[in-house]
This record gives structure tokens, sequence and C-alpha cells, in this order.
């Protein structure tokens, strides 16, 4: 059974760090990209990034509203990747969710498995 | 980049057929595939339909998708409507460096 868990969630001041875990089962880690995805309270999905398996460079792409304060890593040997988030803002509040693509790249694929999603609020 | 823009709400009834639209900004809908996704309340969302038109094992064929190039958009069609396909559906599409997501849905079913 394919499985993806977030953790590291929870209560942060603006302007701090918070670092999420994404640990997966099931499949093969290493194969696939692996998306953030937020939601805000109330909100409808937003994507946050992700990171292309080490097969397509295991390079990253970002939303333009995260892009240079959040960075996704992955470590293939533990099948866990990353979200390190920076000078966080109230208007980062969100439940974010882990989601690997149906390959590698992440181009002309679909969010295929989703994890249940951890909640972050920054407030003060 | 692009937008995809849906229908706020619907509602139908049960056993009625629904069709949800999602309308690109710019550049072509048949360009890159479309995927629409299911979210009911409390829940991850969960595929229904990827690359345009396909379902996933396990999803009933009582859903479907489609593009139209002339007005640029695609569409989730659900027929016979259960009280369980009650959720907020979202369209998503990319390009070469970026995810898009719809605004998202909500459907009725009463």
């Amino acid at each position: 059974e394919v499985q993806l868990v977030e953790s590291g969630g929870g209560l942060v001041q603006p302007g701090r760090s918070l670092r999420l875990s994404c640990t997966t089962s099931g499949f093969s880690f290493g194969d696939y990209a692996l998306n953030w995805v937020r939601q805000a309270p109330g909100k409808g999905l937003e994507w946050v990034g992700f990171i292309r398996s080490k097969g397509y460079g295991g390079t990253t792409e970002y939303a333009a509203s995260v892009k240079g304060r959040f960075t996704i890593s992955r470590d293939d040997s533990k099948s866990i990747a990353y979200l390190q988030m920076n000078s966080l803002k109230s208007e980062d509040t969100a439940v974010y969710y882990c989601t690997s693509c149906s390959g590698g790249s992440c181009y002309a694929e679909h969010f295929r498995h989703w994890g249940q999603g951890t909640l972050v609020t920054v407030s003060a | 980049n692009f937008m995809l823009t849906q229908p706020h709400f619907l509602s139908e009834s049960p056993g009625k057929t629904v069709t949800i639209s999602c309308t690109r900004s710019s550049g072509s809908i048949a360009t890159n595939y479309v995927q629409w996704y299911q979210q009911r309340p409390g829940s991850s969302p969960t595929t229904v339909i990827y690359e345009d038109k396909q379902r996933p094992s396990g999803v009933p064929d009582r859903f479907s998708g489609s593009i139209d190039s002339s007005s640029n958009s695609a569409s989730l069609t659900i027929s016979g409507l259960k009280t369980e396909d009650e959720a907020v559906y979202y369209c998503q599409s990319y390009d070469d460096t970026s995810q898009v997501f719809g605004g998202g849905t909500r459907l009725t079913v009463l």
C-alpha cells in the first residue's frame, strides 16, 4: 500500500522557519517526482513546488509566491521529501500536502498519491 | 503562465448528469493534459480523471473527461449522480516549469 505521511507542521511566528517532512512507503520513491501542494483554510488548492527524480536531474520548480523562501529536497535512501520554509508569512498558513507524480518529471503527469496533510499556522 | 477558471458552485439532483467546465486563460487547452481531482470534506484530493479523459482504476465510468478546443476548455461530466459525489472538484494542468489548479467547483447533490 502506498503511503505518504506529512509531519512537522505547527504554529510558527512570522519571519521564522519550519521544515516539513513527507515520509513515504509502498513505492519506488526514487523513481518519482514529489510535489508540495497547500490549501489555506476554506480555500482551494495551490501548487507550491516539486522536485524531479534523480533520473530527471533532481531539479526543483517553485510557485512565484514561495520562490526564494521555500526549498524542496529529497533523500532517496530514506524515501523522504522535505519542504524547508523560511521567512514565513501569515499568508503561508495552510494545510500542506505531499503528492507523488505519476512519473519522474511531473510533466504530462498527474498527482497520483496524496498524503493526509499537515497544518502550518503562521501567527504571532 | 496561465489560469484555469471553474464555476464556483453547481447543484444537481441525484440520478442527473452534471458537467463542470475548466477554461484556460491563455495557450491552447489541447497543448497540455488536464487532470481532475475530487476532494470530499475533510479528505485529501484524489484523481478522478487524468490525461484529459483517462480514469484511474476504481473510478466509476460515470466520470468522464473531455476537452473542447473551440472554447479552450476542459470538462468533467458526472452521470447518474449519487450523494457520494458531493465534493469540490479541481481541474489541473501544467507548463514546462509549473503546475496550475483551477479554483475548484463545489458540487452539491440534493
